[in-house]
């Protein structure tokens, strides 16, 4: 069975600190995606990221940048210099190839962004 | 522009009445997904299908069904039997080779 943890809850900075959103998950296929979402208050879930299992290069999208690491099962995701925009809640995912590509959700981390 | 509609935005039901929630995508994905949101919970996947005509229980698929009869719609009914239906609803669609999967707005179904 699949599953990611999202240990932290809540999470309260200050604009313009950078913050690290943790993601843990657990699998037993060797080919599979680990995905960010991003859910503000109107509901929709906005897709950030997908990495494949295979590629652990880091990636930086302007302030976003993702940090894989297999051998500790961990896909983190800073935000550099916050800012208000970014207060939402955050979704790491796991899917795997077959099977529909199903995704396994974590439970979330509420981000606030505060002036 | 391509998207992924839902409908209605939100919606009432008394208890003992079936109910159906509407998406529509005119992305061209093959594959299109249900998943229910609770309080403080991540998502939990309700039904899926990969192909007209073709669908698949997920994790939490009693007291609800759905059909594909057409590529660009999966209208899910949430039925009497369904215990605990109040939940916000979020339909995904995903391209046949590819990974991510991309959301509507969401229905928020509440039961009164």
């Amino acid at each position: 069975a699949q599953k990611v943890t999202q240990a932290q809850t809540e999470i309260s900075v200050v604009e313009k600190e950078d913050v690290t959103l943790d993601c843990v998950y657990e699998t037993r296929d060797t080919t599979y995606y680990l995905f960010w979402y991003k859910q503000p208050p109107s509901g929709e879930l906005v897709f950030l990221i997908r990495r494949n299992s295979f590629d652990e290069q880091n990636e930086i999208s302007g302030r976003y940048s993702w940090n894989f690491q297999k051998s500790t099962s961990s896909f983190n995701f800073t935000i550099t210099a916050s800012q208000v925009v970014d207060s939402a809640v955050y979704f790491c995912a796991l899917s795997s190839t077959g099977g529909g590509n199903k995704l396994t959700f974590g439970t979330g981390t509420q981000l606030k962004v505060e002036l | 522009d391509g998207g992924i509609t839902q409908s209605p935005k939100y919606l009432f039901r008394k208890e003992g009445q079936n109910v159906t929630l509407s998406c529509e995508q005119n992305l061209n994905h093959d594959a299109m997904y249900w998943y229910r949101q609770d309080p403080g919970q991540g998502l939990r996947l309700i039904y899926y299908s990969q192909i007209v005509n073709d669908f698949q229980k997920g994790d939490i698929a009693e007291g609800y069904s759905v059909s594909r009869e057409k590529k660009e719609s999966f209208p899910l009914t949430v039925t009497s039997a369904q215990k605990n239906p109040t939940a916000f609803y979020l339909c995904a669609s995903r391209r046949d080779n590819y990974n991510e999967q991309f959301f509507g707005p969401g229905t928020r179904l509440t039961v009164l």
